[in-house]
């Protein structure tokens, strides 16, 4: 079945300590994203790529990064854990047909809980 | 500005009934997407619908309905005959046609269903 993966689906980490979540989809979606999701609160967009258009979000901290190295995978790089940053962290994919043209639906992987010790 | 609000923060109803989750959207755009999302604890987002602007059919799948009204701007979702299994947060979501390919989340509905 087409899906959207991520690994691992928990994630421990110490504080200041640098962490790689990873998302895979077999989709062939040209768009993916990233959302940080806190206990209580809707997904919150970090940012996301168009093809390979990396699009960050304004109030993105910087301790954030990502890469996707080919159309399928997508890393969420957090350089310097704090504790603020535990959360669920979702990866998203979507399918945009024309030249950014109307948004597809996002297709959601299920997640990389992340804990910061 | 692009704004979604689903005022109920959280519901509880005995299994069996009925229960409408509410959806009010804001957008000066003309075409424009909603959503219907679910969060079960797993924690995955489930897609459940989506609707365009010029569609407003309302939808029935199984025990799921939805009602589009674009006059008050609402996009309601009703689970007819609740079971304990719809138990999770519900998010209704909005995109539009401007090519920034993101969609704008309202808070959530926690639906609790009782045994």
């Amino acid at each position: 079945d087409a899906m959207v993966i991520q690994n691992p689906r928990y994630q421990v980490t110490q504080f200041g300590k640098p962490v790689t979540l990873s998302c895979s989809q077999t989709l062939n979606h040209n768009v993916m994203y990233w959302y940080q999701q806190k206990s209580s609160q809707a997904p919150k967009l970090l940012f996301h790529y168009y093809d390979k258009d990396f699009n960050n979000e304004a109030d993105t901290p910087d301790n954030f990064q990502s890469r996707r190295p080919n159309t399928s995978f997508c890393f969420l790089d957090i350089r310097s854990p704090g504790l603020g940053d535990a959360a669920m962290y979702l990866c998203a994919t979507s399918r945009v047909v024309l030249d950014r043209g109307p948004p597809d639906t996002q297709y959601f992987g299920p997640g990389t809980r992340l804990t910061v010790l | 500005a692009q704004k979604v609000t689903q005022a109920q923060t959280e519901i509880s109803v005995v299994e069996k009934e009925d229960v409408t989750l509410d959806c009010v959207y804001e957008t000066r755009d003309t075409t424009y997407y909603l959503f219907w999302y679910k969060q079960p604890p797993s924690g995955e987002l489930v897609f459940l619908i989506r609707r365009n602007s010029f569609d407003e059919q309302n939808e029935i799948s199984g025990r799921y309905s939805w009602n589009f009204q674009k006059s008050t701007s609402s996009f309601n979702f009703t689970i007819t005959a609740s079971q304990v299994v719809d138990s999770a947060v519900y998010f209704c979501a909005l995109s539009v046609l401007r090519g920034d390919d993101k969609i704008i989340f309202g808070k959530g509905t926690r639906l609790h269903i009782l045994p």
